[in-house]
């Protein structure tokens, strides 16, 4: 496998339910990213992680939680969503945890919140 | 005031003309630019990436920078049908260290 892979592709969830999305990269990548994209507004910043250190959080609920056991996996445990969290969930990854560097993306959890 | 604006679109392109896509931003401490192009339901892939003033030519994209006026554009020379897609500016956030800030996208249709 190459690239950045995330499973599963689509997610329908209740508001109580817990779920986790996950994310590989394969690129030998130092750091990951977790982005939220909704429609009609610009790809958000969720989480930065390098070398598996949280180095960035951009203010998200705590109904999120990140997850990055090494520097190939990355995980977001989801607990007690809300409609309005209904989104596609993009995972990055690029060589260091620098916005200078480009980043690759994974191809998205299209996310339903019932 | 946006960080980084785009025009939504659509931007109609016809076969084999250029398309000119542009983006603003605000913060002028900001260095590092990156053009990503993004299919329907895929996600964004990398295009071009540029640092300094001037122009960067690859293949039939070049994107052209302007720090003091704070935009960089994106022209596609000879568009073809299959570059239909929304594309998006994102720009590193200056003193914000690693954070990527990304424009909303232009939707660009080209027709046959």
């Amino acid at each position: 496998e190459t690239g950045v892979t995330q499973t599963p592709r689509h997610l329908v969830m209740g508001m109580t339910n817990k779920k986790s999305l996950k994310c590989e990269q394969h690129l030998g990548h130092n750091a990951m990213y977790w982005y939220k994209q909704s429609a009609k507004k610009p790809l958000e910043l969720m989480f930065v992680y390098s070398l598996e250190e949280r180095v960035e959080n951009n203010s998200v609920p705590s109904r999120f939680s990140p997850e990055c056991p090494n520097s190939s996996h990355l995980f977001l445990h989801l607990h007690t969503l809300q409609p309005e969290d209904s989104a596609l969930y993009l995972c990055a990854s690029s060589q260091e945890a620098s916005s200078y560097q480009p980043q690759h993306f994974g191809d998205g959890t299209r996310l339903s919140i019932l | 005031q946006k960080e980084v604006e785009q025009n939504s679109g659509p931007l109609s392109v016809p076969e084999g003309a250029i398309a000119s896509l542009n983006c603003t931003y605000s913060d002028r401490g900001s260095q590092s630019f990156f053009w990503y192009r993004q299919y329907s339901g895929k996600s964004p892939e990398l295009i071009m990436f540029i640092y300094s003033n001037g122009d960067k030519e690859d293949g039939r994209f070049t994107a052209q920078l302007n720090k003091a006026s704070q935009y960089v554009s994106l022209l596609i020379r000879d568009s073809q049908p299959s570059d239909s897609a929304t594309y998006l500016c994102a720009l590193d956030g200056g003193a914000a260290g690693n954070k990527l800030t990304f424009g909303g996208g232009t939707r660009v249709l080209v027709k046959p």
